[in-house]
């Protein structure tokens, strides 16, 4: 099944304890990116990647890291969690540009964090 | 800031009625998506409306148009109480690569 795998579904963590989120797509998509979703504030978008070895900033990129080095996988990475990061995050890939016709954006489940 | 700005916010309706919400954005595009979010799910494309285009029929969903003004409609008619979910407008004005999401609207359909 085709699918945008996140790992884990939810997480509670402290301030300052790294922590990382994965993200695995079998759709052999060029495209990846991460977004977060907080109430009133629909989606932003915190980093996105064309293709292996390529990641650019979205909206909101403070705080976060990611990394392709493979093109199935895009870890989204806090380096030292902070409580206005907790919200809930999602992974979505997409053939090519996801502004491009036949190439929508395919989303994960989500995973739901809480920084105390 | 965000480029698509949906309206309402929130709208309640009864099954068999038809359910309309408006996306506003700010900036030339060369096409809007519209997805759909189950409770605490992932977003699903619904469709997928260029700027050269005015109106895009799927199934029960309607898309409009309007580059003059700026904004979008998605009709859906004779919702079902699966359709209860939230309806996302995207745009990728900005640049190669950023697709951009409004707010959201909030559609519940009762049996």
């Amino acid at each position: 099944e085709a699918q945008v795998t996140q790992n884990p579904r939810y997480l509670i963590t402290v301030t300052g304890k790294k922590l990382t989120v994965t993200c695995s797509q079998n759709m052999n998509h060029e495209y990846m990116s991460w977004y977060r979703q907080d109430p009133g504030l629909g989606l932003r978008q915190i980093y996105y990647s064309m293709n292996v070895e390529v990641t650019d900033k979205g909206d909101v990129p403070e705080g976060y890291k990611v990394s392709r080095k493979e093109k199935r996988n895009f870890p989204l990475i806090l380096e030292s969690p902070s409580p206005n990061q907790t919200s809930l995050y999602f992974c979505a890939s997409s053939l090519s540009s996801p502004g491009l016709v036949n190439s929508p954006l395919h989303f994960g489940n989500g995973t739901r964090l809480t920084v105390t | 800031s965000q480029q698509g700005e949906e309206d309402p916010q929130a709208l309640s309706i009864q099954e068999g009625e038809n359910a309309t919400m408006n996306c506003s954005y700010k900036t030339s595009i060369n096409n809007l998506q519209w997805y759909r979010q189950n409770s605490g799910r992932g977003l699903v494309h619904l469709i997928l409306i260029r700027s050269n285009e005015r109106e895009k029929h799927s199934g029960r969903l309607r898309v409009t148009l309007d580059t003059s003004k700026k904004s979008s409609s998605l009709l859906i008619t004779a919702s079902r109480a699966a359709d209860t979910a939230s309806y996302f407008c995207a745009t990728d004005a900005s640049s190669w690569g950023k697709l951009q999401f409004g707010a959201g609207t909030q559609v519940v359909v009762t049996p």
